[in-house]
């Protein structure tokens, strides 16, 4: 299986911060890394795809790169309604897996 | 719209069994794989099985491969997930997610996600 390490496991920033989360694989996993973001409650919702594709919808505040074995998830100007848990996933190769996950708090 | 809606979640008995629906709308349902993944209390995401749209090839979780069935039938839109010697570990929220990409050979993340059903497994 190819694990996931996810890192801050959380992390406070203000509104209009920059935010890093960086998601490193075991293994090279070729830019098949999606990031979804989580609400409490809530089901998960499709951010990017494909290391850096964004998903129709989804603010341009949110950006990906990476390549290899270490991704990042970027969010430009942090908003109040960015508050939730941030988890990447590779599909490179099954059994899929997830991040431990990002948790994001607004100061 | 895209809409899924798992059911048949609740409580049972370690070493019980269960079987999970996932009925879907809104889409080619027999042009997209289907996932299933599940959240512990508190916990981060799992996730547990995928099956392709033609239902030719499917894909477990080590933790749950042995124990956990998914299936699907395209005339009816629907998804299944059986359970069968569950343990307290598998006492979880249980999401079906649709696949991103029509007719994938593999999966390749999901796009659209149920609201999910609890499974609590207790003695």
């Amino acid at each position: 299986d190819i694990q996931l390490t996810q890192s801050p496991s959380s992390l406070s920033a203000s509104v209009g911060d920059r935010v890093t989360i960086t998601c490193r694989a075991r293994q090279g996993i070729s830019d098949s890394l999606a990031w979804y973001q989580q609400k409490p409650g809530k089901a998960p919702n499709l951010l990017l795809y494909g290391a850096y594709r964004l998903e129709s919808g989804v603010p341009s505040r949110f950006s990906g790169s990476g390549s290899g074995t270490e991704y990042t998830l970027t969010i430009s100007s942090l908003q109040p309604v960015d508050s939730a848990t941030y988890y990447c996933q590779q599909y490179y190769t099954p059994p899929l897996t997830f991040g431990g996950g990002t948790k994001v708090e607004i100061k | 719209q895209v809409q899924l809606v798992e059911s048949g979640g609740g409580v049972v008995q370690p070493g019980g069994s269960l079987r999970l629906s996932c009925a879907a709308s809104g889409f080619s349902f027999s042009s997209y794989g289907i996932h299933w993944v599940r959240q512990a209390p508190g916990k981060g995401l799992q996730w547990v099985a995928f099956i392709r749209y033609d239902g030719s090839n499917k894909n477990y979780a080590d933790s749950v491969r042995g124990r956990f069935t998914i299936s699907r039938d395209n005339p009816t839109n629907t998804v299944y997930l059986q359970l069968n010697s569950l343990t307290t570990e598998d006492t979880a929220v249980y999401y079906c997610a649709k696949d991103r990409l029509r007719s994938s050979i593999a999966a390749v993340g999901a796009d659209y996600w149920g609201q999910g059903t609890l499974v609590t497994v207790s003695s």
